[in-house]
């Protein structure tokens, strides 16, 4: 059961502005960066936002993301089709002996 | 250029024991954060363990006590030991390397584990 809490699903037309959530606590959000990966159907998950709002190289600037407190959120302006996937958000947590959490995810469908 | 190809999975019984290696090149594993990270079949990611360059290790609660993280650095190779398989660690296995912080930057495309009678 994961302590990163994520909406299952999001949804929206090429073009559009989709928005993600992540919900967490004082043991991992609240005190740790929070990571973003996409995880494409058949492919190894991939690191989309680093140190709570960095885009690694090679990510479009379409992908933003922001954190607040024990939140976090991922935003994808212009949506396209190649954006359907699997997102989770993750962070390490320092609760029992400490260990990396992901968020539940959200699959991204592009209607 | 860094990669990762994992290895060992396959069709092990409940009770059984499993070694999965994770072959690195472009890096050496000694000077880095390795870890393990799964997903179910129909599930989400998990992280399962990490090794640290200086050796400590750390397990998800879900397999303490069950799985060993290793690695060999003349080989460049990070292992995970999987003793006392259940049928939920069905799953593909990931092998990954963490960067100056806790963002996993480089991923191996996985070796799927099946633990069925």
């Amino acid at each position: 059961q994961s302590v990163l809490t994520q909406p299952p699903s999001a949804s929206g037309t090429p073009g559009q502005r989709v928005t993600i959530s992540c919900s967490g606590s004082s043991s991992n959000l609240g005190r740790y960066y929070v990571y973003w990966y996409q995880h494409l159907a058949g492919a190894a998950p991939k690191l989309l936002i680093q140190r709570n709002d960095q885009r690694p190289s090679g990510v479009p600037d379409r992908f933003s993301a922001s954190k607040s407190g024990t939140s976090a959120s991922l935003v994808i302006s212009g949506l396209r089709a190649e954006d359907e996937a699997d997102y989770y958000c993750a962070a390490w947590d320092n609760s029992l002996s400490g260990s990396y959490v992901f968020g539940t995810g959200t699959r991204v469908t592009v209607l | 250029e860094v990669q990762l190809v994992e290895s060992g999975g396959g069709v092990i019984q409940p009770g059984g024991s499993l070694r999965l290696s994770c072959e690195a090149s472009g890096f050496d594993v000694s000077n880095n954060y390795m870890s393990w990270v799964r997903q179910a079949p129909g599930k989400g990611l998990e992280w399962v363990s990490v090794i640290y360059s200086r050796g400590d290790t750390f397990y998800a609660e879900s397999v303490k006590g069950r799985f060993t993280i290793s690695r060999d650095n003349f080989k460049n190779m990070v292992y995970l030991q999987m003793d006392s398989l259940r049928a939920d660690d069905t799953a593909i296995y990931y092998c990954a390397k963490r960067g100056f912080e806790w963002e996993l930057t480089h991923w191996g495309q996985g070796t799927l584990v099946t633990v069925s009678s």
